[in-house]
């Protein structure tokens, strides 16, 4: 069973602070990693996807991969409270025709004003 | 542009009634659809994907089925939902096995 670990928080971090949130996955081969925000009662949206090792960086928004270490991290800078939602961390496996998309529980991040 | 619509929002069945959630989408042709369960405090569960018209792939065993009538049509059904059924279900699209994945906005199921 593929896996996706995150902390389910919540996660508290001051109104213009860097949010750092973090992910650790278990498919060694998987070569796609994706990041949603989902607001309470509302359905995820995406934020950002990240193919190769680095970062990426989408305005405020940036995503870090280290497949080595099988990690990826999203920072989000100048912290507003309208960033307060639960990020979800997801990976696409690696099987051979395989569509599946495995998604982490979220961790539940609050800004405070 | 792409957008993905499903019905209804929201829901509350008895305990052995049918169920019927649909969900289409608009802007493209051929793509890959998803069905979804979020249930309280838990993660996404993924329980059926679709390649094509007629093609449904099952995750997990349970109660429900899905089908793909149309190429941008896709529906979640059953016959007699249990309690633990009750959940978020959302339904995602997607281009190719490469490409994002997108979310409907959602259908909030409760069965009492």
């Amino acid at each position: 069973q593929k896996e996706v670990e995150q902390n389910s928080g919540p996660l508290s971090v001051p109104e213009g602070a860097i949010a750092s949130l973090n992910c650790t996955y278990s498919d060694r081969g998987s070569q796609s990693f994706f990041w949603y925000r989902q607001y309470s009662g509302k359905s995820p949206e995406l934020i950002m996807f990240i193919y190769s090792n680095g970062d990426k960086e989408d305005g405020r928004f940036t995503a870090q991969l280290n497949k080595a270490s099988q990690y990826v991290s999203l920072l989000i800078r100048d912290s507003q409270p309208s960033d307060s939602a639960t990020y979800l961390c997801a990976f696409r496996e690696s099987n051979f025709g395989n569509e599946k998309l495995t998604f982490g529980t979220g961790t539940r991040l609050t800004i405070i004003p | 542009s792409q957008t993905i619509h499903q019905w209804p929002a929201t829901l509350v069945q008895p305990v052995g009634s049918p169920l019927s959630l649909e969900c289409t989408v608009e802007g493209t042709s051929n793509p890959n659809l998803y069905w979804y369960r979020q249930a309280a405090g838990r993660g996404l569960q993924l329980l059926f994907y679709s390649v094509g018209i007629g093609q449904i792939s099952s995750e997990v065993p349970q109660n429900l089925s899905a089908s793909r009538p149309q190429d941008r049509q896709f529906i979640l059904s059953s016959k007699k939902l249990l309690l633990s059924d009750s959940g978020f279900y959302l339904c995602a699209w997607s281009l190719g096995s490469k490409n994002t994945i997108y979310f409907g906005e959602g259908s909030w199921l409760t069965v009492v």
